[in-house]
């Protein structure tokens, strides 16, 4: 099945311990995204990759990082989690924009991280 | 400032009544438009985008660039529509992704 994983799927934490929220996806797709979901404000992009290697700034990418060493694989990193990043995390594909339609996102279940 | 405003957190209305979820964009460019919806226990997905002109279960979504809206409309409302809605905005200008997304708003259709 087609589909984008995430994994820890809940996870509390506290402050200062270093995380890795992971992602994958199996439609060979170019495209990986992370957006973070906080009630009153949507979804906000944290960090998107075009390929393997390149890697770009959402709208809120502050105390993140992430990395795209293989074309299925876009993980999330906190290198210091603070309580303000406490969200309901996304990860999420498409094929790009080769064609319309190619840029269709396809989500996944949502990480929920609470830190204390 | 690019933006994508839907003023209403919450609509309630009865099933078989007219919904429309309202949403204005701010973007100087040729804007591309969606509606993601997200089902209890479901993940985020694809409703419709307005170059696709389509009808997705019952719901359409017109570009009115004057207005800068792209208001989601059913004329009949279904109990199972009841879902989080989401209209974006990708500002990509041709590249990849560069979506936005408004604040949502929750659908609750009554019986």
């Amino acid at each position: 099945e087609a589909q984008v994983t995430q994994n820890p799927r809940y996870l509390i934490t506290v402050t200062g311990k270093k995380l890795t929220v992971t992602c994958s996806q199996n439609m060979n797709h170019e495209y990986m995204s992370w957006y973070r979901q906080d009630p009153g404000l949507g979804l906000r992009q944290i960090y998107y990759s075009m390929n393997v290697e390149v890697t770009d700034k959402g709208d809120v990418p502050e105390g993140y990082k992430v990395s795209r060493k293989e074309k299925r694989n876009f993980p999330l990193i906190l290198e210091s989690p603070s309580p303000n990043q406490t969200s309901l995390y996304f990860c999420a594909s498409s094929g790009g924009k080769v064609e319309w339609g190619a840029n269709v996102l396809t989500f996944g279940a949502g990480s929920r991280l609470t830190v204390l | 400032a690019q933006r994508v405003t839907q003023p209403e957190k919450l609509l309630s209305v009865f099933k078989g009544a007219p919904v429309e979820l309202k949403c204005n964009y701010s973007y100087s460019g040729s804007p591309e438009l969606f509606w993601y919806v997200q089902y209890s226990r479901q993940r985020l997905q694809l409703l419709l985008r307005h170059i696709s002109r389509e009808s997705i279960k019952g719901f359409t979504a017109d570009l009115n660039k004057g207005e800068t809206s792209f208001h989601l409309k059913k004329p009949f409302a279904q109990e199972e529509d009841s879902a989080m809605y989401y209209c974006a905005l990708d500002r990509s200008s041709g590249g990849y992704n560069k979506l936005i997304f408004g604040a949502g708003t929750r659908l609750a259709v009554h019986p």
